[in-house]
């Protein structure tokens, strides 16, 4: 596709609630990272991925946090029994061989 | 670990109005430095990416500079339209791909 498409563009969970978050990148493109971005804030690194191996996953703030990169294209971040403080917007960018990232709009994820 | 300390927090220029952002950083082994719009509602737009010190490049209203210990991003006769949050990142030594941001500038332009 023309740009890095993420879904959904807001989602409410409720607090212990399981959600999934979607990344469709780049066609083509090798490298996929998750940062969060909280209000006010600049994005904080989550995981990286080349192709399907997931190589970094330092940034993952719990093992409540879980994301997979199955075929090398589209991936997914799970947050298990989510939490108010998971409250952000969840951003996926995409590269070419680690240059020139190119960012999603983002999930904005509120817990209540 | 990587730092970013950007500023100032938010600029309120005229239209016309030239002035300079600030992006001070440690890393170990520069691979880059990134500058990122970021319009609200919306993930960060790239702008440039300076590799080493004395490397300048422009775009339009915008010139982004880079020395061995900050970056500044010059917007000469911003324009309404130039209103938005700017991201610095940095890249670190090969093995390390993440990019780690400071909190950006949040430049308004009034016409």
């Amino acid at each position: 596709g023309a740009g890095v498409s993420q879904s959904p563009r807001y989602k409410v969970a409720k607090r212990g609630q399981d959600v999934a978050l979607r990344c469709d990148p780049i066609s083509g493109h090798v490298s996929l990272f998750w940062y969060q971005q909280a209000l006010g804030q600049g994005p904080e690194f989550l995981t990286y991925f080349q192709n399907e191996a997931q190589l970094d996953k330092s940034g993952l703030p719990s093992d409540r946090f879980f994301a997979e990169r199955p075929e090398g294209s589209v991936s997914t971040l799970k947050i298990q029994r989510t939490q108010q403080e998971d409250s952000a917007v969840y951003l996926c960018a995409s590269s070419w061989i680690n240059y020139g990232y190119t960012f999603g709009s983002g999930t904005r994820l509120t817990v209540v | 670990e990587d730092q970013v300390t950007q500023s100032p927090e938010a600029l309120r220029l005229q239209e016309g109005e030239s002035s300079s952002l600030n992006c001070s950083y440690t890393v170990s082994g520069l691979r880059g430095l990134f500058w990122y719009r970021q319009d609200p509602g919306k993930g960060p737009e790239f702008l440039f990416t300076l590799y080493s010190a004395g490397e300048e490049k422009e775009k339009e209203r915008l010139k982004a500079t880079l020395t061995k210990k900050e970056s500044f991003l010059h917007i000469t006769a911003p324009k309404p339209e130039d209103s938005a949050t700017y991201l610095c990142a940095v890249q670190g030594s090969f093995g390390n791909e993440k990019l780690t941001f400071g909190t950006g500038t949040r430049l308004t332009i009034i016409p």
